[in-house]
């Protein structure tokens, strides 16, 4: 079974400018997670998909982060424009189910390093 | 309060021994439990999970969980310098408009020494 992609791996851009993040996830999984990993942190949610519809993205900064899953599968995060605290490594994950006791684990993607200059 | 906190690291100990990490979270209502481990510049990877109080042996893991206390957390035996590695702690929120939203500690970076 094919795991989540995510592309491209590495990413360096100039502050102001924009940059977009596809991921495809675990074939069947209907539940879709962008995460954020700064240096030294834990991943933070950004946000979630269940099929095509956002469930969570209270952690969004909306002013300059967007996401969609137009067709229930691959999604793309984007930002614009960039600032240098943006700088970290954005994680895809997915999972079979949601809720409390239903497709409890997360399975992640590779991740993409974004380094803002 | 942090929603989930790790024991500082870095945590070092030598390769046979065993290795304990300790998480602790604020939020009650949790009913699932993960750890991850994450080497340096990969993707976390789920090593174990654990739902109900006590323990869950898996290999050479044992997670831990008292929900009372609101306290999770790892032993590795026989550490290998291959279990080198940051691990963290995440755990699954009650609900609400969550949906089961996963929050993550800041990580304990562990290194085994031969």
């Amino acid at each position: 079974e094919a795991g989540v992609a995510q592309s491209p791996r590495y990413k360096i851009i100039e502050k102001r400018q924009s940059v977009a993040f596809w991921c495809n996830p675990i074939s069947g999984h209907a539940t879709l997670y962008w995460y954020q990993q700064i240096l030294g942190q834990g991943p933070k949610l950004l946000i979630q998909f269940q099929n095509n519809g956002v469930v969570d993205d209270s952690q969004l900064p909306k002013d300059r982060f967007s996401a969609e899953r137009l067709k229930g599968v691959d999604s793309t995060l984007k930002i614009q424009p960039a600032k240098l605290e943006d700088s970290a490594v954005y994680l895809c994950a997915s999972s079979s189910k949601t809720g409390i006791r239903n497709g409890r684990e997360q399975y992640f993607g590779p991740g993409t390093r974004l380094t803002v200059t | 309060q942090k929603e989930v906190e790790q024991n500082s690291g870095p945590l070092s100990v030598p390769e046979g021994a065993i290795a304990s990490l300790n998480c602790t979270y604020s939020d009650r209502g949790s009913q699932s439990f993960f750890w991850y481990r994450q080497y340096s510049g990969k993707s976390p990877e789920l090593i174990m999970s654990i739902y109900s109080n006590g323990d869950k042996e898996d290999g050479r893991f044992t997670a831990q969980l008292n929900k009372a206390s609101q306290y999770v957390s790892l032993l590795i035996r026989d550490s290998q310098p291959s279990d080198s590695a940051t691990y963290l702690c995440a755990v699954k929120n009650a609900g609400g408009t969550s949906y089961g939203k996963l929050t993550f500690g800041q990580g304990t970076i562990l290194t085994v020494h031969p």
